[in-house]
C-alpha cells in the first residue's frame, strides 16, 4: 500500500481557495486517492476520491498530477466549518497518517 | 438516516476490566472496521470484517476480540482494558472492499479512558 505524505498544517483566510497537497509516490496503478476529513470531536468523513482523471463534487475537486505520485484537494472557497483535518489515503488498506490540520482565519 | 451507531460515547475504566464496544449499521453494508485514534495521531485499523462470520487482523489487533454474527452488527471487545488502550476508537462501515474505491462511513466515536 502506498504511504502518503501531507503538511502537519495549512492556514487560509475565509472565502479563499484552499490548496492542500499529498505526495504519494509509491502508488500502484489500481490504488485510488481518497480524501477524507475529521471535523473536532467528530469521526472522519469523506470528501472525495479518484483514480486518474481530474474530479468534482459538491465539497471539492481532487486534481491527479499525471504520473499520480501526487495530488492536491481543492477547496474553492474556504469556510470556518472547513477547518479540520484532512486525510489522503492511497490503497486497497486505509492507512490513515497524521493528515493536515487546516485553519481557516476569518 | 441513522448511518453507523457507536455505544457508548464516553466510558471510563479500570485497568483489568473488560467491556464491549458496540456497532451497529443500518446500510446493509457488508464491510466493516475498527479504529483507534490515540490524541494527536491518525487511525490505525484494529479489525475489519467482510460479512457475517468473517473478521480479520488489522495493524494493531493485540489485546481485542472481535465478532461478527450479523450484517448489521460488529462489536469490538476489551477483555483486560490497559492504560495504553486509552482513544478514542471508530466503527466504520462500507458496502464494497476498499480497493473497488468504496466510500468508508464512521461512526461519532467511543471516547474511553482506562485508569
Amino acid at each position: 500500500d502506498a504511504k502518503t505524505t501531507q503538511p502537519n498544517s495549512m492556514e487560509s483566510n475565509e472565502e479563499e481557495p484552499v490548496h492542500l497537497p499529498c505526495n504519494h509516490s509509491t502508488i500502484s496503478g489500481t490504488d485510488y486517492i481518497h480524501w477524507y476529513r475529521q471535523l473536532p470531536s467528530q469521526g472522519p468523513e469523506y470528501v472525495i476520491h479518484g483514480l486518474t482523471s481530474n474530479v468534482n463534487n459538491r465539497m471539492a475537486s481532487l486534481a491527479i498530477a499525471e504520473d499520480r505520485k501526487s495530488s492536491t484537494l481543492i477547496l474553492h472557497r474556504a469556510t470556518l466549518r472547513d477547518a479540520a483535518v484532512y486525510y489522503c489515503i492511497a490503497g486497497n488498506q486505509f492507512y490513515f497518517g497524521t493528515g493536515t490540520s487546516l485553519t481557516v482565519i476569518p | 438516516n441513522a448511518g453507523v451507531t457507536q455505544t457508548p460515547k464516553f466510558r471510563i475504566l479500570k485497568i483489568g476490566q473488560s467491556m464491549t464496544l458496540q456497532c451497529t449499521q443500518d446500510m446493509n453494508h457488508n464491510y466493516m472496521y475498527w479504529y483507534r485514534q490515540d490524541p494527536g495521531m491518525g487511525l490505525k485499523l484494529i479489525y475489519y470484517s467482510v460479512g457475517a462470520g468473517i473478521t480479520d487482523k488489522g495493524e494493531v489487533p493485540n489485546g481485542y476480540n472481535v465478532s461478527r454474527s450479523t450484517t448489521e452488527d460488529f462489536p469490538l471487545r476489551l477483555e483486560l482494558a490497559a492504560p495504553s488502550q486509552t482513544s478514542v476508537y471508530f466503527c466504520a462501515s462500507s458496502y464494497s472492499p476498499l480497493w473497488a474505491a468504496d466510500i468508508q462511513y464512521f461512526g461519532a466515536g467511543t471516547r474511553l479512558s482506562v485508569l
